[in-house]
């Protein structure tokens, strides 16, 4: 069983176009990450899910809209797409009842915008 | 300055020996600190937490912090050619809600 899974695995797009990236959890976790990984291999937070509840909104261009229907779900959608956007994007969540445990990551969705 | 720093790498060591991975942070207040390993094209997986001073093992893996300087390390003992990854600190600083990582140590053991 996959605790943490995003679809889809590679994504290849052209510039201006919009897309989205689900994530799923079911390791009963209440808080949920997007993280993005520049091909320097940093990652970077983006934004952060609480019970349903935005909780971090780094600064990241308004073409990044993030959804949590319930708990278990997190989507990243994306407009007007652009080449700087092409990175991996990593879901990840952390165990209930604290915001600040390690976290458990999907697979990752490589972005590439040609 | 950075607020979680490693040195990229390449770290080569020989089968066998000791790889030392070394993490500095800049927020006096962190609490939480992790070591995850990325193999590449791969997620990054969660290898050991420590929380307070001193060293914690588990297995062929020791984390060693020492909040009053500021630095977490890894020790790999017993190094194997499938510990070839990258190595990424991350640290849960105080007022943040979630991990801020370092750009992660690339580790090469030679056979």
């Amino acid at each position: 069983d996959t605790a943490v899974s995003q679809t889809p695995k590679y994504l290849v797009t052209q510039m201006g176009n919009d897309k989205s990236i689900k994530c799923e959890q079911n390791l009963g976790h209440d808080t949920m990450y997007w993280y993005k990984q520049d091909s320097k291999k940093f990652l970077k937070i983006m934004f952060s899910y609480n019970n349903k509840e935005l909780i971090i909104n780094e600064t990241v261009p308004n073409r990044f809209s993030p959804k949590s229907p319930d708990k278990a779900h997190l989507n990243l959608h994306i407009n007007s797409l652009e080449l700087g956007d092409s990175a991996v994007y990593f879901c990840a969540s952390s165990s209930p009842g604290s915001l600040n445990t390690e976290a458990f990551f999907g697979q990752g969705t490589r972005l590439t915008v040609v | 300055q950075k607020e979680v720093e490693q040195n990229s790498g390449p770290l080569s060591v020989p089968e066998g020996a000791i790889a030392s991975l070394n993490c500095t942070y800049s927020d006096r207040v962190s609490q939480s600190f992790f070591w995850y390993r990325q193999y590449s094209g791969k997620s990054p997986e969660l290898i050991m937490s420590i929380y307070s001073n001193g060293d914690k093992e588990d297995g062929r893996f020791t984390a060693q912090l020492n909040k009053a300087s500021q630095y977490v390390s890894l020790l790999i003992r017993d190094s194997q050619p499938s510990d070839s990854a990258t190595y990424l600190c991350a640290v849960n600083m105080a007022g943040r809600r979630a991990l801020t990582f370092g750009s992660g140590t690339r580790l090469q053991v030679q056979p």
